[in-house]
């Protein structure tokens, strides 16, 4: 199992521009998640999902959409860049079974917003 | 709404030594899971121990373990015999029972070891 992956690993961007972060699990999890991580606040809830065709928003949405086609994927689109979604993005997955509560996440997308 | 706090943002120990790190939280839930992450500078997310609200036995994982007291809404880490590989940035997290994917984070504790 190749687990979470995400790509790229790095972007650079300008502001007003629009790029997807692509995230995918080969575990045939149930839930899957996007946060961000800014220095000195830990990581926060994007958005998340708990199958396909079922997401819902988290702690800080605003600037991303989500959508959930397959169990495997769930890709993070920013619509138009800004300077303070410059940050490092992960994505997360776990099983809905029960006493299964490890969350599995992805490498990072470390995103820089010129 | 449910919160997290690591009160000390960076910690040091010396190498064999032990160390703790302190989380607090705030929830009315009284079904719900805990877990300490441990991210190193490669940035990865690496489980280190859970605890389910409902067990009051403390967790154990090897050299580490918790210290969950639920009515105080605390739920320190301690590791024993620390060695270089511990360093790392380490983050408290909370989860309500029912609700999946959702993790409420702290703001990470920086530890150094010092050999």
């Amino acid at each position: 199992n190749a687990g979470v992956t995400q790509t790229p690993k790095f972007q650079v961007l300008k502001t007003g521009q629009s790029m997807t972060l692509q995230c995918a699990q080969d575990m045939n999890h149930e839930y899957m998640s996007w946060y961000r991580q800014d220095p000195g606040m830990g990581l926060r809830l994007i958005h998340y999902s708990v199958g396909a065709g079922i997401t819902d928003q988290g702690e800080v949405p605003n600037g991303y959409n989500v959508s959930r086609s397959t169990t495997e994927d769930f890709p993070l689109r920013l619509l138009s860049a800004a300077p303070s979604q410059t940050s490092v993005y992960f994505c997360a997955s776990r099983t809905r079974r029960q006493n299964q509560e490890t969350q599995y996440f992805g490498p990072g997308t470390r995103l820089l917003v010129l | 709404a449910q919160t997290v706090t690591q009160s000390q943002p960076e910690m040091s120990v010396q190498e064999a030594e032990t160390v703790t790190l302190s989380c607090t939280y705030d929830t009315s839930e009284s079904d719900y899971y805990l877990f300490w992450y441990k991210q190193p500078p490669s940035r990865q997310m690496i489980l280190v121990i859970r605890q389910e609200a409902y067990k009051q036995q403390n967790a154990t994982e090897n050299r580490f373990s918790v210290n969950f007291q639920k009515a105080a809404k605390s739920f320190s880490l301690k590791i024993s015999d620390s060695q270089l590989g511990d360093a790392a940035m380490y983050f408290c997290a909370y989860r309500r029972y029912n609700q999946g994917g959702k993790l409420i984070f702290g703001q990470g504790t920086e530890l150094s070891v010092k050999p």
